[in-house]
């Protein structure tokens, strides 16, 4: 089945203590990103990928990294989470960043820093 | 970031009723698309539009892309339980640019 795969799904973790979400697809897409979605506030984007080693920021990208050493896995990492960062975060896909290209959303994450 | 403007935000409607939402943009765009997502889940893609004032249809779905390319409409028709979600609105100013996702419209369907 073709999907966008996050891990973990729930998370609760404290003040400055490193994570990392990991993101998957299997559908042999170019394109990657990160969002985080707020009451209020929509989808944001935090970070993109056009290809592999081929990263950039989007809208909210302080705080975060990310890395994209395989077309498959775009993990995003919180090197010192902080409770303004709490939040649900969703990554999608597509073949391309194009016109006719749709974004293809994994199931979420949703993390809790105290 | 833009940010499209999207309303309303929050709809309580009974069942059998129709729904109408809209999304707004300061720029013009070249693709307008519509997400649902159902809780607990990620969003996911309900229309695409593509050509302004293109009217498109997918089943009790019917969205519109504006003649104005600054807008777009979503109906839903005959609501049932099963729409209760958040549903946005996301557009593209050109072709290799990123989407901007508008703030969500929650629907509770009242059976």
């Amino acid at each position: 089945e073709a999907q966008v795969t996050q891990n973990p799904r729930y998370l609760i973790t404290v003040t400055g203590k490193k994570l990392t979400v990991t993101c998957s697809q299997n559908m042999n897409h170019e394109y990657m990103s990160w969002y985080r979605q707020d009451p209020g506030l929509g989808l944001r984007q935090i970070y993109y990928s056009m290809n592999v080693e081929v990263t950039d920021k989007g809208d909210v990208p302080e705080g975060y990294k990310v890395s994209r050493k395989e077309k498959r896995n775009f993990p995003l990492i919180l090197e010192s989470p902080s409770p303004n960062q709490t939040s649900l975060y969703f990554c999608a896909s597509s073949l391309f960043q194009g016109m006719a290209n749709v974004l293809t959303f994994g199931a979420g994450s949703r993390l809790t820093v105290l | 970031g833009q940010q499209l403007n999207q309303s309303p935000q929050s709809m309580f409607i009974q069942e059998g009723e129709d729904v109408s939402m809209n999304c707004t943009s300061s720029s013009i765009f070249n693709t307008w698309l519509w997400y649902k997502q159902d809780p607990g889940e990620g969003p996911v893609l309900l229309i695409a539009l593509y050509k302004a004032g293109e009217l498109t249809s997918n089943g009790r779905l019917t969205a519109q892309f504006g003649i104005t390319r600054k807008d777009s409409f979503l109906n839903i028709s005959a609501s049932i339980p099963s729409d209760v979600g958040i549903y946005f609105c996301a557009g593209r100013e050109t072709s290799g640019s990123r989407l901007t996702f508008g703030e969500g419209t929650q629907l509770t369907v009242n059976p």
